[in-house]
Parts: structure tokens; sequence; C-alpha cells
């Protein structure tokens, strides 16, 4: 079965400066794997994905998430925090043997700090 | 903004009746994913709907059903509703058939509270 874990329930950041979201996943083939924004009582929004191919993937908002199979991780990171930045994000797994469901972790909440 | 819309955006229905949420995918897409939200969690996966029948279930009881229509929009409807069941109820829509068939793109939601 799959499973994500997200570490850290919040976290708090200074604006401008970097910010890196953990994420470690279970799953027994190779993931497809997302990052997900979600505003204050809004939908989700993807941030980003990786299917396969380069570890390293940008997303959008100046995002990037690298995947590491040897740590089964795919963490996510930007250089330098904006206040719109503030919210809660998703790492999801998903694969076509699961009929493509995706499983998402518990999620972080970000705050920025002025 | 995604074309995935639902409605109604906020419901309140009391212990024991019934409900139907909505959800119209976006252009192009032929799946539709059902997801439920407690306060504080992640979005957990109710079922999936591709071609009008389900695709995948999660674990969730026979209250929980759902509808494909043939334009690929949806309902879920949950009867004898449940103070628990209480959530933000997403849907999600993807295109089976290409290989990134997996990226789901997510409605805005519909928050269920149940007294």
């Amino acid at each position: 079965a799959q499973s994500v874990t997200q570490p850290d329930i919040h976290i708090t950041v200074s604006e401008g400066a970097s910010l890196e979201l953990r994420c470690n996943y279970s799953y027994g083939a190779t993931p497809y794997l997302f990052w997900y924004v979600q505003s204050p009582g809004q939908g989700l929004q993807l941030l980003l994905k990786y299917f396969s191919g380069d570890t390293l993937v940008q997303g959008i908002k100046g995002f990037e998430a690298e995947f590491k199979r040897s740590q089964s991780s795919f963490n996510l990171r930007k250089p330098s925090v904006h206040w719109s930045d503030a919210a809660e994000y998703f790492c999801a797994v998903g694969a076509r043997a699961a009929g493509n469901k995706l499983t998402f972790g518990g999620g972080t909440r970000v705050l920025v700090k002025p | 903004e995604t074309g995935v819309t639902q409605s109604p955006t906020h419901l309140i229905k009391t212990r024991g009746q019934q409900v139907t949420l909505r959800c119209s995918s976006q252009s192009g897409h032929n799946t539709v994913s059902w997801y439920q939200q407690a306060l504080g969690q992640g979005p957990q996966f109710i079922f999936q709907y591709y071609r009008e029948e389900e695709n995948g279930r999660g674990n969730f009881p026979p209250r929980f059903s759902g509808l494909q229509f043939p334009n690929y929009s949806s309902e879920l409807n949950v009867n004898a509703l449940e103070l628990d069941d209480s959530a933000l109820y997403l849907c999600a829509s993807s295109s089976r058939g290409q290989l990134m068939n997996t990226e789901a793109f997510f409605g805005q939601g519909t928050r269920l509270t149940v007294v």
C-alpha cells in the first residue's frame, strides 16, 4: 500500500528566507509524486510533479523538488519565500497500478513572518 | 484556476439526512475522483469514476456512492449522514489514456457540515 509522511506539521519562515518541506513516501514500484498547495478554504493547486527522468523537478511559483529514490523522499524547496507562499502544502503519491488514486500526506502549514 | 467546478460551495445537513454533491470535470477529461478532507488532515481518496463506472475505491462505507454522466460530470451521494462526515469534499478530474494520466486538477471543494 502507498503511504506518505510529511514530518513537519508547521513551519515558520521569514520572508526572503529559504524553505524546505520534507516528504517521505512508501511504494513498492516507481511512484508518481506530486506537491500541491492549498490556500485557506480553497481546493488544491498542483505545484509540480515527478513521473520519471531528471530527479530535480521545477514547478510553478519558483518551487522545485528533488526525488531521491535511495531515501524515498521528495522534498520541496524554494530559495526565497514571499508572504503569498503562506499556505498548506501536501505531498502525494500516485500510481497507475493503484488505479490512479492519490495518497496524500497530512500536510505542512507554512507561516511567513514579515 | 482549473476548469473543475463543484456545487454547492457550502452545505449544512442534519445527521441521518442524505446529500448530493456535484462536480463538472475539466474539458477533455474523462475521469473524476472524489476525496474527503477532514479539518487539519490531508485528502483521502473516496472513489474514482471512468466511463461512467466506478474504477477504484478507498476505505469508505457503501453509504458513499457516486455517478458519472455521459458528459463526464459526476455526483457524490452520502446517505445516513454522520457527524464525522463533516469535511471538505474535493473533486479532481484527469484524463486516462495519456502517459501522465495521474495528473489531477482539483475543484474548490464543497464544505459539508453535519449537525
